[in-house]
């Protein structure tokens, strides 16, 4: 599993309240990422983050933040959840020296 | 821009029998592509890439794909499934904007390998 937590694996909440699903790494990755899962699209990337406090957006940022102060931490907030938001989140790392990402268990997160 | 196409959302085949899920691609230079596999209720497991050289790429659990320039494709094969084959596979193409490892993925395609 490449040493990714994500915390928490299940989450119920209310349109307009904010959430924070957290992303936490053991093996000191510099690329780490947030992607969505929903049917009929795949996967799509929110942003992602190439060292402490470098972060950038990806294809499917509206609505979303994200906070890296420490490596090992990523973190993705969203300021006021829409029903939109509802989805399957994935984090992942890249590490330098090989080209492919490995993936984190998932948050499924339902926005009510 | 680049992308990868998926055009099967289900494939269905029998134990024992070959299979073969597809991917296409569209990418300006050359391309960095990928196959993961997901089972229910869990992340998104590598099965093999393709950077460069040999156009079949050997991966986990048996599973090959073959890499074809003129055609665009990258479609995963496995000389004879089983029932555990049954999963969501994603063909994924690496984002030519920076060395930054995204990946673009399609949409994925449900493999039902029937007993």
């Amino acid at each position: 599993d490449a040493g990714i937590t994500q915390s928490p694996r299940h989450k119920v909440t209310e349109t307009g309240t904010p959430v924070t699903l957290r992303c936490h790494q053991t093996e000191n990755h510099r690329y780490m990422y947030w992607y969505r899962q929903d049917p009929g699209h795949g996967l799509r990337l929110i942003h992602y983050s190439y060292g402490v406090k470098d972060t950038d957006k990806g294809e499917v940022s509206d609505g979303y933040s994200v906070s890296r102060s420490k490596t090992e931490d990523f973190l993705l907030t969203l300021e006021s959840a829409t029903s939109s938001q509802t989805s399957v989140y994935f984090c992942a790392i890249s590490v330098l020296d090989r080209t492919e990402a490995f993936f984190g268990q998932g948050t499924r997160l339902t926005v009510v | 821009a680049q992308s990868v196409a998926q055009p099967e959302d289900q494939v269905n085949v029998a134990e024992g029998n070959p299979l073969t899920v597809k991917c296409t691609y569209s990418v300006s230079g050359n391309p960095y592509l990928f196959w993961y596999v997901q089972y229910p209720n869990r992340g998104l497991q590598f099965l093999l890439k393709y950077i460069t050289g040999d156009n079949l790429v050997k991966g986990s659990y048996g599973f090959e794909a073959e890499f074809n320039k003129s055609q665009t494709s990258f479609h995963l094969k496995k000389p004879s499934a089983l029932v555990s084959d049954s999963a969501l596979y994603f063909c994924a193409v690496r984002d030519e904007g920076g060395a930054t490892n995204k990946l673009i993925f399609g949409t994925g395609t449900l493999l039902a390998v029937q007993p």
